[in-house]
């Protein structure tokens, strides 16, 4: 089955820096990635997603980047700020009940 | 309701005994998934409901976890003779149809902690 990694950890920025967090993925018939961000007592909510026919998507200050070859994808926040201090978790899915979640990036940004 | 309601939001257990989480999906909500969430790791899928279909139960770690879901609404995931290493946050999610993915909703989730 498909397995997800994701990198790092652990992250801190200042504010107003950037922020890029990284998941591979094994599987390659995963066609959906979703990004989700994970706030303190609260469930995960889905920021942002890329399909495979997509290489890169943005919205407003966060993107997502697709290398399919690679089976790589990755999230990008720029001009980061304390409240995108979180857990975000990156997925990959085949289908709706085999979508496979990273470990999570504790992103921490200190103003 | 507006979002995916899920009930306790803690629990504290002893081992060995059986224990009962409660998700309410969002309504006209067919798809109902659940995930464990323990310390310092993804999300792990448990169990996943569409409609009136078979559940999908590959993601059970053992016979001692099992879910229903009512009337294609109300779910409730049950532990039996829980173990310390049940203790995770157990997270629910609805996705309406034609959504599929892109249409998961996940709750606030139940802390469960096994003493």
């Amino acid at each position: 089955g498909e397995n997800v990694e994701q990198h790092p950890s652990t992250l801190s920025v200042q504010e107003g820096d950037s922020a890029v967090i990284k998941c591979t993925y094994s599987d390659s018939a995963s066609n959906y990635f979703p990004w989700y961000k994970q706030e303190l007592g609260k469930g995960p909510q889905l920021i942002i997603d890329i399909r495979s026919n997509v290489g890169e998507k943005k919205d407003q200050r966060i993107a997502v980047t697709l290398n399919k070859t690679a089976k790589h994808f990755s999230l990008h926040i720029t001009e980061t700020q304390p409240e995108d201090s979180a857990v975000y978790f990156c997925a990959a899915s085949i289908s709706n009940n085999d979508m496979r979640f990273g470990a999570g990036t504790r992103l921490t940004v200190k103003p | 309701g507006a979002g995916v309601s899920q009930s306790p939001s803690n629990k504290v257990t002893e081992k060995g005994k059986d224990v009962e989480l409660r998700c309410d999906p969002i309504s006209g909500h067919t798809a109902l998934y659940w995930y464990r969430q323990s310390l310092g790791q993804g999300l792990e899928f448990l169990i996943y409901f569409q409609g009136n279909s078979a559940p999908d139960k590959s993601g059970l770690p053992s016979d001692r976890f099992s879910a229903e879901r009512t009337g294609g609404s109300v779910s409730t995931l049950t532990i039996q003779r829980t173990q310390q290493e049940d203790s995770a946050v157990y997270l629910c999610a609805s996705s309406r149809p034609g959504q599929g993915l892109r249409g998961y909703t996940f709750g606030s989730g139940t802390r469960l902690t096994v003493v």
